[in-house]
């Protein structure tokens, strides 16, 4: 089972921010904070990951609660074509990446 | 960024025969690769965990004789799905990883297999 909850829908509105959240109150000392999305009919993107510091790249920022027991995905300025389902997840070490059901994210225009 | 490539990225087959799917990392070599699939509507499951030139190390549930994994190089890794039949019918995505932590996992396209 995958170690993250995520709401199953989220809207946004083109040209807002987008912030996604996710709960991981089980993460371990070791394990990073993972982000992907997948485009329909595509294969996942690697968006950003986190071990405890915040983190921003050019695709996304990536806050992780000071407990580490959470995070939030924050796409500053949404666009159509970030309509995507995307995947929070946990690794450590050589795990294998293990997808949840994500947040199907849908930019309105 | 690095590059992993799927062929072919669709396929029809006839119930009962083999089809084979290649995935290459284009611009690392990757000491390891997955192979998941995915129904529709539904999340990616991992179906194994190759690594090159060892046995692929294969999910509970997930028939190893009918999903023939080969990862004979760094850089290529094959999925032959034996004996399709209709409940075959999917989107098999692979991808790669170079062995650097933090890890990154690289996906490829997809493959979306029909099986009539």
């Amino acid at each position: 089972d995958a170690k993250t909850t995520q709401p199953t829908s989220m809207d946004c509105a083109e040209g807002r921010a987008a912030n996604l959240p996710c709960n991981h109150s089980t993460i371990s000392g070791n394990e990073y904070v993972y982000w992907y999305r997948q485009i329909h009919s595509q294969g996942p993107q690697y968006i950003i990951h986190g071990l405890k510091n915040n983190e921003t790249n050019e695709m996304a920022s990536l806050i992780i609660t000071e407990d580490r027991k959470s995070s939030t995905l924050i796409l500053p300025h949404a666009t159509l074509r970030d309509t995507a389902v995307y995947y929070c997840m946990t690794q450590g070490g050589s795990e294998k990446l293990v997808f949840g059901k994500g947040t199907k994210l849908t930019v309105n225009p | 960024g690095a590059v992993v490539s799927q062929h072919p990225s669709r396929v029809i087959c006839k119930s009962g025969t083999s089809v084979k799917i290649e995935c290459r990392s284009l611009d690392f070599q990757a000491t390891t690769m997955f192979w998941y699939r995915q129904f529709p509507k539904q999340s990616l499951m991992l179906m194994a965990t190759s690594n090159e030139g060892s046995k692929a190390t294969y999910e509970q549930g997930v028939e190893k004789d009918k999903f023939l994994i080969n990862h004979a190089s760094l850089t290529l890794s094959t999925l032959t799905v034996t004996s399709a039949h209709p409940e075959d019918s999917s989107f098999y995505i692979c991808s790669a990883r170079a062995g650097q932590r933090p890890y990154e996992q690289y996906f490829g396209p997809g493959t979306r297999l029909t099986v009539t």
